[in-house]
């Protein structure tokens, strides 16, 4: 079973641009994480889908969205592109929302942002 | 806020079990402890998860103590891939009520020696 997807693998970007990046879980998986990686701040949760809907936001601003479509591949867009940007972006999928007793999450290799 | 404390660094001879530690004092009754660990430049991976009992893996062994209170994640056999930050966190699961959110903390940085 292929893993996690995400595309592109690099990017390179300047300020106040938009950027939207991709995402496809593992077959059958149908929740969608989002996690941003920076040196300063380590791994932060950006949101999470399940069904199409938002179940879970993290603290961030308005500028950072994201999708998920029936076939639970998910987009996340960032629009006005700031330095502070610049991070490695995660996709974990998940079987389901919540399963008492496991609910392992597979990560994909990343995005690797750069804005300029 | 991440609600677990780790070293920041461990060092391992190769072949000897690593022993890493995990503080997570404010722990609730429905919350489990996971481990995931991040070798350079990839995804973070799953290890183990467990809630009150101590678990076993093809990967690892995990103790919890009685009070939850902390954790040890056991390699019994480090390499020199076993080499990354591991991170270990506390995230509520329960049927039908909770999101996959984690809360990352800083990790642990095991570096394991030839």
């Amino acid at each position: 079973k292929a893993g996690v997807t995400q595309t592109p693998r690099y990017l390179i970007k300047t300020r106040g641009q938009q950027v939207t990046l991709s995402c496809s879980p593992i077959s059958g998986h149908r929740s969608v994480s989002w996690y941003q990686q920076t040196p300063g701040q380590g791994l932060q949760f950006l949101f999470e889908y399940f069904s199409e809907t938002q179940r879970n936001k993290g603290n961030f601003p308005g500028r950072f969205s994201g999708r998920q479509f029936s076939n639970s591949r998910s987009e996340m867009n960032v629009s006005t592109l700031e330095l502070g940007d610049s991070a490695l972006y995660l996709c974990a999928s998940s079987l389901q929302v919540a399963s008492a007793g496991h609910n392992e999450q597979f990560f994909g290799p990343g995005t690797r942002l750069t804005v300029l | 806020d991440a609600k677990t404390t780790q070293p920041p660094s461990m060092d391992c001879a190769e072949g000897r079990a690593a022993n890493l530690p995990c503080n997570h004092s404010t722990i609730s009754g429905n919350e489990y402890v996971y481990w995931y660990r991040q070798i350079h430049s990839q995804g973070p991976q799953y290890i183990i998860h467990g809630l009150k009992n101590n678990e076993t893996n093809e990967m690892a062994s995990l103790i919890i103590t009685e009070d939850r209170k902390s954790s040890t994640l056991i390699l019994p056999h480090a390499t020199l891939r076993d080499t990354a930050v591991y991170y270990c966190i506390v995230s509520y699961n329960h049927r039908g009520g909770a999101t996959n959110k984690l809360i990352f903390g800083t990790g642990t940085l095991l570096a394991v020696q030839p």
